[in-house]
């Protein structure tokens, strides 16, 4: 059965610096799809980023990069010069093919509370 | 902007009471879903619809029920609302099925039950 372990339940970090979130993922499918989502204290949760097994390539979007090593299975989310605004509850998910890849095979891991004191 | 609406952000309601969530999606989405969010737990899948009239059971269906009359409004229920059920719960639609992109959230009906 997938799983997805956040192992770090709450982070606090002083303004500007860099902050890593872990994600540990376990499946066994060959094919399968790693997403991280922010809940900001609105409440909405927002989509970050989707990758799949076969791509391995880190990604970089502004202030926000993500690690995935299958080797490790892995994908681990880093914020550089982290801002206040970047205080929010962070969920990395897993999703496998043989479910049909679709929304209702999702698991969530139990989030990473990120706070960012100015 | 598109946008999944939960009709209330916060309920305060009593034992055995019925309690209705409503959530409307304006993205013309196939799949919409039910989540709960408890501290320490994550988000736990309730129920599923991929279409009008068709519904899933998720992970955590007991005490649950839901409707979807229309493609875009998705109905939780709780029959008789129980203590255990005091919950942030979540909607969300994605487009096709199987789709593998992006789930759109609405902002969470937070229900208390006395």
């Amino acid at each position: 059965a997938q799983k997805v372990t956040q192992a770090q339940t709450e982070i606090s970090v002083v303004e500007k610096e860099d902050v890593t979130l872990d994600c540990v993922y376990e499946t066994r499918d060959t094919t399968y799809y790693l997403f991280w989502y922010k809940q900001p204290p609105s409440g909405e949760l927002v989509f970050l980023i989707r990758r799949n097994s076969f791509d391995e390539q880190n990604e970089i979007s502004g202030r926000y990069s993500w690690n995935f090593q299958k080797s490790t299975s892995s994908f681990n989310f880093t914020i550089t010069a982290s801002q206040v605004v970047d205080s929010a509850v962070y969920f990395c998910a897993l999703s496998e093919a043989y479910s049909g890849g679709g929304a209702d095979g999702l698991t969530f891991g139990k989030g990473t509370h990120l706070i960012i004191q100015p | 902007d598109v946008k999944v609406t939960q009709s209330s952000r916060y309920l305060v309601k009593r034992t055995g009471e019925k309690v209705f969530l409503e959530c409307v999606q304006d993205m013309d989405h196939e799949n919409m879903f039910w989540y709960r969010q408890d501290p320490g737990l994550g988000l736990r899948l309730i129920y599923f619809s991929y279409d009008v009239k068709m519904k899933e059971k998720g992970d955590i269906p007991e005490g649950y029920s839901v409707s979807r009359e229309k493609k875009e409004r998705f109905s939780l229920i709780l029959e008789s609302a129980s203590t255990n059920q005091t919950s942030m719960y979540l909607c969300a639609s994605i487009e096709g099925q199987g789709n593998t992109g992006e789930l759109f959230f609405g902002e969470g009906s937070r229900l208390t039950v006395l």
